[in-house]
């Protein structure tokens, strides 16, 4: 099994509507965790860790799930510039990344 | 401030050809990395090094070294280069390695994008 398992996509989403991935891990001692952002021939960038009561940013709603080993991004009225890969991270002594899911948000 | 600069950007090398690619970060972080990232996998740590004259081997370090002489850079060579090196590198630097989670966040370069023929 893979430290950190994503669904690659691509998710084709209509703009306005909402989205969710979510990523399992396979080392129940991680300690933390992150969603990072990448654009195309860009570098990744962190979009926003993920924090056990789960967190907010706008849009973006980050939870974790330590008894089932996953974490979960949803994207409410999901604009144009949000069409990336998302990175989901995991911290056990060391980040590991995951695969990404790709996203594209279509007019 | 620039964050985390890598030169060169692009580069063509023949097999067993050499080359150094320089990381530089001025956000005085003690740790910092390097990374490959190729299709359809995740990036995969080569090196990374804690702190000034400290280096490790990542998960995958074969064909590679570095060097930290200076806080703010961290090199990374490849003495013959092979087309399975072929890759985007990715240089990071973080504050912390554990612990606090916004300690954690990793600022990455640019990258280079790297082809041997």
């Amino acid at each position: 099994r893979k430290e950190v398992e994503q669904d690659p996509g691509p998710f084709n989403v209509p703009e306005g509507a909402t989205v969710a991935f979510n990523c399992t891990y396979s080392n129940s001692a991680s300690q933390s965790f992150f969603w990072y952002r990448q654009d195309c021939r860009k570098e990744p960038k962190l979009l926003m860790s993920v924090y056990s009561s789960g967190n907010e940013d706008g849009r973006f709603t980050a939870q974790l799930n330590r008894a089932s080993q996953y974490i979960s991004l949803l994207i409410r009225d999901s604009k144009l510039s949000d069409s990336a890969t998302y990175l989901c991270v995991v911290n056990h002594e060391k980040l590991t990344f995951g695969t990404g899911t790709r996203l594209t948000i279509i007019p | 401030n620039a964050g985390v600069t890598q030169t060169p950007k692009f580069r063509v090398l023949k097999t067993g050809q050499s080359m150094t690619l320089l990381c530089a970060q001025d956000m005085n972080h003690e740790y910092m990395y390097w990374y490959r990232q190729d299709p359809g996998m995740g990036l995969r740590l080569i090196h990374y090094s804690v702190g000034e004259g400290t280096t490790a081997k990542g998960e995958v370090p074969d064909g590679y070294n570095v060097s930290r002489l200076k806080k703010q850079n961290f090199l990374l060579g490849l003495e013959s280069a092979a087309p399975s090196q072929t890759s985007v590198y990715f240089c990071a630097s973080s504050y912390g390695l554990a612990g606090e989670a916004s300690r954690n966040e990793q600022f990455f370069g640019p990258g280079t994008r790297l082809t041997v023929l």
